[in-house]
């Protein structure tokens, strides 16, 4: 079983729809959990960052954590053609600094 | 934007060949890290270094090095390259402070080997 796993879609929504993007992950020592954007042809960025359960939000994102179900969700807001990336999700264990990544999900906002 | 650049973006090479697939970052990050990325699959880690002479092998190395002489650079060389090599190359780095510092990744070598 891998570490964190991830549907890789393609998920296709129209434009202003409510995404949900979702990870499941089986180490319990995972404490740190993280989402990328990637573009085509692009490096991996920095989407959202929280420690432990709870949810964070950053204008059209929201990052969720619910430890007990060890599942991780990102929501976007009212979707942008410009979303249209690929999301990888990660979580790590305190005391590491190496992520585990999963396979990411595509998506596409179509206008 | 994080300052991370690799280079070169792109590099087609015949079987056998020796490359070395460079990276640096300005932001003075002592941690940096090499991966391998495929479509649709995971980042799998090759090499990590947490400081100057400091190199580590992930959980895969695919038969290849890195050297680690300076803070800023964190170059990964295939002595031998071979087609199973094909495959996108991303460096990141990370900072100095504590375990909250995430990954910031430069925008990967894309390698051909044929």
């Amino acid at each position: 079983q891998k570490e964190v796993e991830q549907d890789p879609g393609p998920l296709s929504v129209p434009e202003g729809a409510i995404v949900s993007l979702n990870c499941t992950y089986s180490n319990s020592a995972f404490q740190y959990f993280m989402w990328y954007r990637q573009y085509s042809r692009k490096g991996p960025e920095l989407l959202m960052y929280t420690y432990s359960s709870g949810n964070k939000e950053d204008g059209r994102f929201t990052a969720q954590v619910d430890k007990s179900s060890k599942y991780i969700s990102l929501f976007i807001r009212d979707s942008q053609p410009s979303d249209s990336a690929t999301y990888l999700c990660a979580s790590r264990q305190g005391g590491s600094y190496i992520p585990t990544f999963g396979r990411g999900t595509s998506l596409i906002v179509h206008p | 934007e994080a300052d991370i650049y690799q280079t070169p973006r792109y590099l087609v090479i015949g079987t056998g060949k020796k490359i070395t697939l460079e990276c640096s970052q300005t932001m003075g990050h002592d941690k940096m890290y090499w991966y391998q990325q495929d479509p649709g699959m995971e980042l799998h880690l090759i090499h990590y270094s947490y400081g100057v002479n400091s190199t580590e092998k992930g959980d895969l190395s695919s038969e290849s090095t890195v050297s680690r002489i300076r803070t800023e650079h964190f170059p990964l060389t295939l002595e031998s390259a071979r087609p199973s090599h094909t495959s996108q190359y991303l460096c990141a780095s990370s900072g100095t402070t504590d375990y909250n510092s995430p990954l910031h990744f430069g925008n990967g070598t894309r390698l051909t080997v044929t």
